[in-house]
């Protein structure tokens, strides 16, 4: 099993307030995907980054894979109520299967 | 477009009875298919994945089983539930950019 670790586990912010979610792991992945869960339901795939150094940006959100492809960072910038909910890391390879983090669990208070 | 169906919703078992969750998947062919399990709030642990009919690997040993007797249809089994075995179950199935999941399985084993 390769583990991910996600920093925090829990955050609680203010609406309009900017935030960083941190996926850490000491193996390398060939590529790293985002996911949303909101209670009850099953995970949403937010973007799937593939090259190391790589950023890409859905709206108000900033993803980044790390050069060396071992970690990768979740920025929110301007955080609204529809923001909240579990965020989840997920590490592949050449396999079938994604390996996924702790999770980050987002409280957006308005 | 392809859809994934998971019931029941939400399930409570005694322990020692069996379960059986199903999954089907619709709008793909020979999908590679997964059962995860969720603790509250935190990542998922991948319980057991098929490429094809009658194949079945499993991630981790446990209670359960699996089975996919029907190219889009995996189901997930026990004879004797435990009380460890309450959790959030989540079918999901690959597609060459991620996961599509289910809408879960609550299950609480009394």
């Amino acid at each position: 099993t390769q583990l991910l670790e996600q920093s925090p586990q829990f955050l609680s912010i203010q609406e309009g307030e900017n935030l960083t979610v941190y996926c850490n792991s000491s193996s390398v992945f060939s590529s790293l995907q985002w996911y949303r869960q909101e209670p009850g339901e099953g995970p949403v795939l937010l973007v799937t980054v593939v090259t190391g150094g790589e950023v890409k940006k859905l709206k108000r959100l900033t993803f980044q894979f790390g050069d060396a492809r071992k970690d990768s960072s979740l920025h929110i910038t301007a955080a609204q109520p529809g923001d909240t909910g579990l965020y989840l890391c997920a590490g592949g390879n050449t396999g079938n299967q994604f390996y996924f983090g702790t999770g980050t669990s987002l409280t957006v208070i308005p | 477009s392809q859809t994934i169906h998971q019931w029941p919703a939400t399930l409570v078992q005694p322990v020692g009875s069996p379960l059986s969750l199903e999954c089907t998947v619709e709008g793909t062919s020979n999908p590679n298919l997964y059962w995860y399990r969720q603790a509250a709030g935190r990542g998922l642990q991948l319980l057991f994945y098929s490429v094809g009919i009658g194949q079945i690997s499993s991630e981790v040993p446990q209670n359960l089983s699996a089975s996919r007797p029907q190219d889009r249809q995996f189901i997930l089994s026990s004879k004797k539930l435990l009380l460890s075995d309450s959790g959030f179950y989540l079918c999901a199935w690959m597609s060459g950019i991620g996961y599509t999941f289910g809408s879960g399985t609550r299950l609480t084993v009394v």
